[in-house]
């Protein structure tokens, strides 16, 4: 069965600043993995996935993730931390099962 | 891109009475359906899945006579929540696949249920 980690229930960032969000996947097969941003009252949205190939995805709003086998990790960045950055991101494995969600606060 | 409806979006009823929640692909064939829950501050929690044409498959846990799910064409799959309870307030989120390896869903909106 596949599980999902998110390291950090809550992340608290400065503008401009490096975000860092942390997901760990539990599987004897490497799945397929994406990360998804949830404003508030809103449904999910698509940042990025990891299927096959490389391994460092690229998605929007200037994210991206890296699979890392050897570390069953698949970490979520952007290197400058918008305002409109703030909200809810899952990490999730294929068959979705979500991590716990970690908050995104940006501090002006 | 590919989008994903719900209707409504918002939805009080009383308890005892019975809820049901549309969920829409608009621009593609959803051969997939997925219905979750989440409560405030919590991650997704999948509900059940359906194909569609056929019965949903429900996860543990579920009461699937309480939570009726029909998906009955390949655009639309409905969520019935009957004789709610205030517990069954939630945010209810759809999503779409329409299959492939990849196993990328399309979210709706969500639903905003409270029962009073």
């Amino acid at each position: 069965a596949q599980s999902v980690t998110q390291l950090g229930s809550h992340v608290s960032v400065s503008e401009g600043a490096l975000v860092l969000l942390r997901c760990n996947y539990s599987s004897s097969v490497p799945p397929y993995l994406f990360w998804y941003v949830q404003y508030p009252n809103q449904g999910l949205q698509l940042l990025l996935k990891y299927t096959t190939g490389a391994t460092l995805v690229k998605g929007i709003n200037g994210f991206e993730a890296e699979f890392k086998k050897s570390e069953t990790s698949f970490h979520l960045t952007k290197p400058s931390a918008h305002m409109s950055d703030a909200a809810e991101y899952f990490c999730a494995a294929h068959k979705l099962s979500f991590g716990a969600g970690t908050t995104v606060t940006v501090r002006a | 891109g590919a989008v994903v409806s719900q209707h409504p979006s918002r939805v009080i009823c009383k308890s005892g009475t019975s809820v049901k929640i549309e969920c829409r692909s608009l621009d593609f064939q959803a051969t997939t359906m997925f219905w979750y829950r989440q409560f405030p501050k919590q991650s997704l929690m999948l509900m059940a899945t359906s194909n569609e044409g056929s019965k949903a498959t429900y996860e543990q846990g579920v009461e699937k006579d309480k939570f009726l799910i029909n998906h009955a064409s390949l655009t639309l799959s409905t969520l019935t929540v009957t004789s709610a309870h205030p517990e069954d307030s939630s945010f209810y989120i759809c999503s779409a696949s329409w299959g492939g390896s990849s196993y990328e869903q399309y979210f709706g909106p969500g639903t905003r249920l409270t029962v009073t």
